[in-house]
Order: C-alpha cells, then structure tokens, then sequence
C-alpha cells in the first residue's frame, strides 16, 4: 500500500459545481498535511496546509480526519482557471526533513 | 518573492554523460531539495541538505550526487546518465514554516 494515495482522476467538472477529493495516508502518526498544486508543465505550489480544525480560505475548504487518515478538499463554485492536479502532502516520520507526496488528482473544469 | 530558480529548463543527453543541474534560492533557506517527478508517481525525494556542506539521502538516491558549497545554491549531479533518469527535476527550497517553494522544473531526456 502506498503512504500517500489519491484517486488520480481526471475529474471532469462543470464551471460552478462544486468538487471534492480526498487523500488517504498510512501512517496514523503523520502530523503535517498540505495540499499543493499543480499547473500543467509548471511547479508545485502551496495551496493550503490542513489543520487538525479544518480550514477554509475562500472557496477552498480543507478537512482532516484522523481517525479514518485522510485529507479532503472541496473547491465551491468552481472556476476554469482550477483546472490543475491537486497534490496531497503529508510529513515522514522518519525524517523532520521528508514530506510524502501523492500522485495528485487531475481536475478539469469545462464551461 | 521567494524566488528558486533552476538552471536548465530542458536538457538532452546520451547515455554515459555527465550531467549537471543546478539550483539557486534567493531567501536565504537552510533546507533545499531535489526531487524527481514522473508520470503516475509522487514526487520522490532525491536528495536534500539541511546546511551547507550536508547532505542527506533520500528516497532515491542511487546514481545522483549532490553539492552544497554555499547556501544559496543546491546542485545535482548524474554521473553517468541513464535512460531510466529521463524525468522531470525539481529542487526546492524550504521555508521554517514548512512551505515548500519549488523552481520552474528541468526536463531531462537521456537518449
């Protein structure tokens, strides 16, 4: 089993539905979360850290839960300009260093 | 800006040759990293330093070296390319507050 899966999609959404994804992790001890994107043949870039309360910042709604591990993402009213892989991140125990990366989940929103 | 920026964005190389690719970080980070990314796969961890003149394995170090000698610049070395290290490279350089902040990526076509 991998540390970190997702469901690579693609998930076909239309402009203005709402999308949610998640992310299991293996390691019940796993402390950081954060979800990155990704645009098409460019880098990662932080889209939000997961908290153990959850967090929201504008349509982007994440969610943590512990005691099923994993992390969910749930983008409201959504926009072309989403369009993107959605890369899950979560920390390695065996390293203060190491984070563990999914595969990412392709989302492509159509007009 | 955090600003990473990666020396080469696409490269072609045969089988055998010695390759270089380099990295520099304008924030003054202690921790940089190199990563590879392919099709399917999460990010996989290459190699990282935590100071200059230290270096930490990662996930995948064999056929890869690396150089820290100052503390702004992070390079990769391939010995002896192989077709199996065509990939995408990315390094990145870490914030404390554990954002990761990537370079633009280097392609890699060993032939």
């Amino acid at each position: 089993r991998k540390e970190v899966e997702q469901d690579p999609g693609p998930f076909n959404v239309p402009e203005g539905a709402t999308v949610a994804f998640n992310c299991t992790y293996s390691n019940s001890a796993s402390q950081s979360f954060f979800w990155y994107r990704q645009d098409c043949r460019k880098e990662p870039k932080l889209l939000m850290s997961v908290y153990s309360s959850g967090n929201e910042d504008g349509r982007f709604t994440a969610q943590l839960n512990r005691a099923s591990q994993y992390i969910s993402l749930l983008i409201r009213d959504s926009k072309l300009s989403d369009s993107a892989t959605y890369l899950c991140v979560v920390n390695s125990m065996d390293s203060n260093y190491q984070l563990i990366w999914g595969a990412g989940t392709k989302l492509i929103i159509k007009p | 800006d955090v600003k990473v920026t990666q020396s080469s964005r696409y490269l072609v190389k045969r089988t055998g040759e010695k390759v270089f690719l380099e990295c520099v970080q304008d924030m003054d980070h202690e921790n940089m990293f190199w990563y590879r990314q392919d099709p399917g796969l999460g990010l996989r961890l290459i190699y990282f330093s935590y100071d200059v003149k230290m270096k930490e394995k990662g996930d995948i170090p064999e056929g890869y070296s690396v150089s820290r000698e100052k503390k702004e610049r992070f390079s990769l070395i391939l010995e002896s390319a192989s077709t199996n290290q065509t990939s995408m490279y990315l390094c990145a350089s870490k914030e404390n507050t554990g954002e990761l902040f990537f370079g633009e990526g280097s392609r890699l076509t060993v032939l």
